[in-house]
């Protein structure tokens, strides 16, 4: 079973500056997945970065980077230049498991507030 | 592309009555999912869906919920009879398929208030 951890409820950032979101994770699977999605009000669930885990490169999307630290099961998305629209909850997730090794299991998420 | 589509985008029911909602996942895409998220909480999965057949419904409460894709393509959440406890935004989502390197595609989601 994998469980997914984030520990800021609440994050403000101002416009044009950068903000990092934090998330741990726990997983017994060796091939395994990382993602960051966005939802804005509407509650549809927008992926915005996704990590291999057997690559150690970190991800990086525009304005979206990741800093993945395998062995310490640390997964935290940045985002840089932040925009207006970057306003909305952030969910880290894993997925893996034999058998339903896409299955999404999600943290509680990160309300990103963007302030001017 | 189309997305994934659904139906209703919101619902009000009482308690003990039944709804039910639809999805339409991306063409050509085998793996569909239903997600259940509780205001304040992440997606938690009900059910996984292979082309027509189950892989996982672990999760999904089996006294009250249903759902099924007869012909691999749409898919139906039923709930019967709904609790106040079932309310919260129903996601569907679907993919290529289910391994672990495909990204999942969500819908809008469909709004459920049970009173």
């Amino acid at each position: 079973a994998q469980t997914v951890t984030q520990s800021q409820p609440e994050m403000s950032v101002q416009e044009a500056e950068t903000v990092t979101l934090s998330c741990t994770y726990d997983t017994s699977e060796s091939d395994y997945y990382l993602f960051w999605y966005k939802q804005p009000p509407s509650r549809q669930m927008i992926l915005v970065i996704r990590q291999e885990a057997y690559k150690q490169q970190n991800a990086t999307e525009n304005r979206f980077s990741v800093n993945f630290q395998k062995a310490a099961k640390s997964f935290s998305l940045k985002i840089s230049d932040s925009q207006l629209g970057d306003a909305a909850m952030y969910f880290c997730a894993t997925n893996g498991g034999s058998g339903t090794a896409s299955k999404l299991t999600f943290g509680t998420g990160t309300r990103l507030q963007v302030t001017l | 592309e189309a997305g994934v589509a659904q139906s209703p985008r919101y619902k009000i029911i009482e308690k003990r009555q039944s709804v039910a909602f639809w999805c339409n996942p991306i063409s050509g895409h085998a793996t569909l999912y239903w997600y259940q998220q509780i205001l304040g909480q992440g997606p938690k999965l009900l059910i996984q869906f292979q082309n027509n057949g189950v892989v996982d419904d672990s999760q999904l409460p089996k006294d009250r919920f249903s759902a099924e894709r007869l012909k691999g393509v749409d898919s139906t959440l039923k709930i019967q009879p709904a609790k106040l406890e079932d309310s919260a935004v129903y996601l569907c989502a679907s993919s290529l398929f289910g391994s672990s390197g495909n990204t999942i595609y969500f819908g809008e989601g469909s709004w459920l208030t049970v009173v």
